[in-house]
């Protein structure tokens, strides 16, 4: 059974910051893994996708990085901001129907 | 373009009502999933459908039923609700197979059983 696990559970740092969020999983057999943005109260929103035979992908000030390997993904974000301040979730798709196995999420609050 | 859509956005049912969550998608999508969110545990697959007329059970199905009987719509269903369903619930549809392909989420409904 797949398992994906956050590290930290929770992150604060001062604006201005550069972070890392830590994510890993058991079996490599997966399709892609995603990472997510929720804002409390909120629906998941896709940030970015790294496909099996990727090992990194960018958006903005985020960058995402995959060791199918290792089972070890990184999410790096560059000169944080308070708007940047929600759960991150991190998850991957498993082979056969696509489902998707996610780990409990890193809660980030950036202050001011 | 609305995306995935869940109907209702709240509710609160008291033990052993039963009642249905709907989640539409616009997006021709053939996969389709439902997933339960609860404090410390994460993100839950409850039953997912790879196409009209089929469904399929998640990791956590027990007490809930589904129906896709239009492409479009993925229905869930709570026959006697207990208090263990508190939950939110998130419905998500995928275009297609292999890894290019990323799930789109809906923006959940908030279910309280007392």
């Amino acid at each position: 059974k797949q398992e994906v696990t956050q590290i930290p559970a929770a992150l604060s740092v001062p604006e201005g910051e550069n972070l890392v969020l830590n994510c890993s999983f058991t079996d490599s057999a997966i399709y892609n893994l995603q990472w997510f943005r929720q804002d409390p109260g909120k629906g998941l929103t896709s940030l970015l996708l790294i496909q099996s035979s990727q090992r990194e992908q960018t958006s903005g000030r985020l960058n995402a990085s995959l060791d199918k390997s290792s089972g070890r993904s990184t999410l790096y974000i560059a000169a944080s901001q308070p708007g940047d301040s929600a759960t991150y979730l991190c998850a991957v798709m498993n082979s056969g129907y696509s489902t998707l196995t996610f780990g409990k999420g890193t809660m980030l609050l950036v202050s001011p | 373009n609305a995306g995935v859509t869940q109907t209702p956005k709240f509710r609160v049912l008291k033990t052993g009502q039963s009642m249905t969550l709907l989640c539409a998608q616009d997006m021709n999508h053939e996969y389709m999933y439902w997933y339960r969110q609860d404090p410390g545990m994460g993100l839950r697959l409850i039953h997912y459908s790879v196409g009209e007329g089929t469904t399929a059970k998640g990791e956590v199905p027990d007490g809930y039923n589904v129906s896709r009987l239009k492409k479009q719509n993925f229905l869930l269903g709570l026959e006697s609700a207990a208090p263990s369903q508190t939950s939110v619930y998130f419905c998500a549809s995928r275009s297609g197979t292999g890894g290019g392909y990323g799930y789109t989420f809906g923006s959940g409904t908030r279910l309280t059983v007392v």
